[in-house]
């Protein structure tokens, strides 16, 4: 069965601290794609970042940096020295080109 | 470039009535997604439209349709309203598909009572 597990529901830091957030996704697909969506209280979901199965390059940009291991089905998001802006729900998904699915988020709190 | 455009933001329909949500996706994005979220059950895919043709079906019941125009714009309609139909619809829409990944809107609000 697919399935993406955020296990982390709510996570607060001090602003300035490192944060990882975690995601395991379970799939029998041999090709798939893996992203990261930051939902702010605005609502909208904000693309972050996309992986494919094949590609296990770990990726930095800015504070931003994820982790990929196939071996262990995670796709990790860590966020250096947050931000009070970084404060929303991080939703991660796993899928083809046929449908996705969404882990149940975790919301993140940075304070000040 | 201007986003993807829900309308209407927020909607209050009462039990049994039929409601049609709108959306307006990026101009060239071709595919175009609808997805529910809801506090417990967190964001469900319901279908994809692409070039107008349904590609793709979430396990969702048949009070739940939806279509696309030539323009590319969609709409999805729930006929017999329930109240656990109470949600946040999101519209997405891709380039070509749903794993170039997606650009969302701002959503409907959708209240049953």
């Amino acid at each position: 069965a697919q399935k993406v597990t955020q296990a982390q529901t709510e996570i607060s830091v001090v602003e300035k601290e490192d944060v990882t957030l975690d995601c395991v996704y379970e799939t029998r697909d041999t090709t798939y794609y893996l992203f990261w969506y930051k939902q702010p209280p605005s609502g909208e979901l904000v693309f972050l970042i996309r992986r494919n199965s094949f590609d296990e390059q770990n990726e930095i940009s800015g504070r931003y940096s994820w982790n990929f291991q196939k071996s262990t089905s995670s796709f990790n998001f860590t966020i250096t020295a947050s931000q009070v802006v970084d404060s929303a729900v991080y939703f991660c998904a796993q899928g083809t080109g046929n449908q996705f699915y969404f882990g149940t988020g975790t919301s993140l709190t940075v304070i000040p | 470039k201007a986003g993807v455009t829900q309308t209407p933001r927020y909607l209050i329909k009462t039990r049994g009535q039929q409601v049609t949500l709108s959306c307006s996706p990026i101009s060239g994005h071709r595919s175009v997604s609808w997805y529910q979220q809801t506090p417990g059950q967190g964001l469900q895919f319901l279908f994809e439209y692409f070039s107008e043709t349904q590609r793709n079906k979430g396990n969702f019941p048949g009070r739940f349709s939806g279509r696309q125009f030539s323009n590319s714009r969609s709409e999805m309609n729930v006929s017999t309203l329930e109240l656990g139909d109470s949600a946040l619809y999101l519209c997405a829409s891709s380039l070509a598909g749903q794993s170039y990944g997606y650009t969302f809107g701002s959503g409907t609000r959708l209240t049953v009572v």
